[in-house]
C-alpha cells in the first residue's frame, strides 16, 4: 500500500493563480513526520517544511501554506499568487521512526 | 555554506564499465544516503549509513555498492551499469535517523552508453 499518495501527477497554472497541491499519507504511528520538498528542473530536492503529527497548527511561509488535517491524514500545500520560478515537481514525504517515504510527485508548471 | 556537494553533475559511462559517484558533505550529518530516481518517479532509497554502520534495503541489486571512509564522504559504487541503471542519483544527508529532514544534493545524472 502506499504510504503516501499525491492524486495529482500533473498541473498547469496561469502566473499569479493559486494553486493546491494535495497529500495523503497512511500510518499507523502516533509519532511520525510530514515533509514537502521542491525538485526544480535543475534536479537537486530543496527541503520546504517539515510538520509534526501533535502540531496540526496551518503554516504560512510567504507565498506558501500549509494545511495539515489529521483527521482526514492530509498534509495539503498551497502557493497563492503563483509564479513560473515555483514550476518544479512537488514531492510530499512522511517519516515514520527512522523510515522516510516519498510520495510520486506532482509536477506543476506555471505558465506565463 | 554548509551543504551537500556532489561530483560530477553529470556522468557518462559505458554499458558494463564501472563507474564513482561521490558525495561529501559539510553539515557533519550522521547519516548519508543514495537514492536513484529515475525520470517521473520518487527517489527510491538504495541505502544509507549511519556513522560507519551501512543499511542496503531489501531490493537494492548487487551491482550497487556503497563506501564511507569518513564522516564527510561517501561514495556509490556501480560495478556493471546497465542501461537500466541510468537516472539520477541523488546524496542526501541527516542530523540523525527518523524524523529528521534530508537534505539533498544537486545530484548525478548519469548515462550508460
Amino acid at each position: 500500500a502506499q504510504k503516501v499518495t499525491q492524486a495529482q501527477t500533473e498541473i498547469s497554472v496561469v502566473e499569479k493563480e493559486d494553486v493546491t497541491l494535495d497529500c495523503v499519507y497512511e500510518t499507523r504511528d502516533t509519532t511520525y513526520y510530514l515533509f514537502w520538498y521542491k525538485q526544480p528542473p535543475s534536479g537537486e530536492l530543496v527541503f520546504l517544511i517539515r510538520r509534526n503529527s501533535f502540531d496540526e497548527q496551518n503554516e504560512i511561509s510567504g507565498r506558501y501554506s500549509w494545511n495539515f488535517q489529521k483527521s482526514t491524514s492530509s498534509f495539503n500545500f498551497t502557493i497563492t499568487a503563483s509564479q513560473v520560478v515555483d514550476s518544479a515537481v512537488y514531492f510530499c514525504a512522511l517519516s515514520e521512526k527512522d523510515q522516510f517515504y516519498f510520495g510520486t510527485g506532482t509536477s506543476l508548471t506555471v505558465i506565463p | 555554506d554548509a551543504m551537500v556537494i556532489q561530483n560530477p553533475r553529470y556522468q557518462v559511462t559505458q554499458f558494463g564499465k564501472p563507474v564513482t559517484l561521490s558525495c561529501s558533505q559539510t553539515l557533519n550529518h550522521n547519516v548519508m544516503y543514495w537514492y536513484q530516481q529515475k525520470s517521473s518517479q520518487a527517489p527510491k532509497l538504495l541505502f544509507h549509513y549511519y556513522d560507519k554502520d551501512f543499511n542496503n534495503e531489501a531490493d537494492t541489486p548487487d551491482n550497487f555498492q556503497s563506501r564511507r571512509p569518513n564522516t564527510s564522504f561517501c561514495f556509490l559504487d556501480i560495478r556493471s551499469p546497465g542501461l537500466g541503471d541510468a537516472a539520477m542519483y541523488l546524496c542526501a544527508t541527516s542530523r540523525v535517523q527518523g524524523y529528521q529532514p534530508q537534505h539533498f544534493g544537486d545530484g548525478t545524472r548519469l548515462s550508460i552508453l
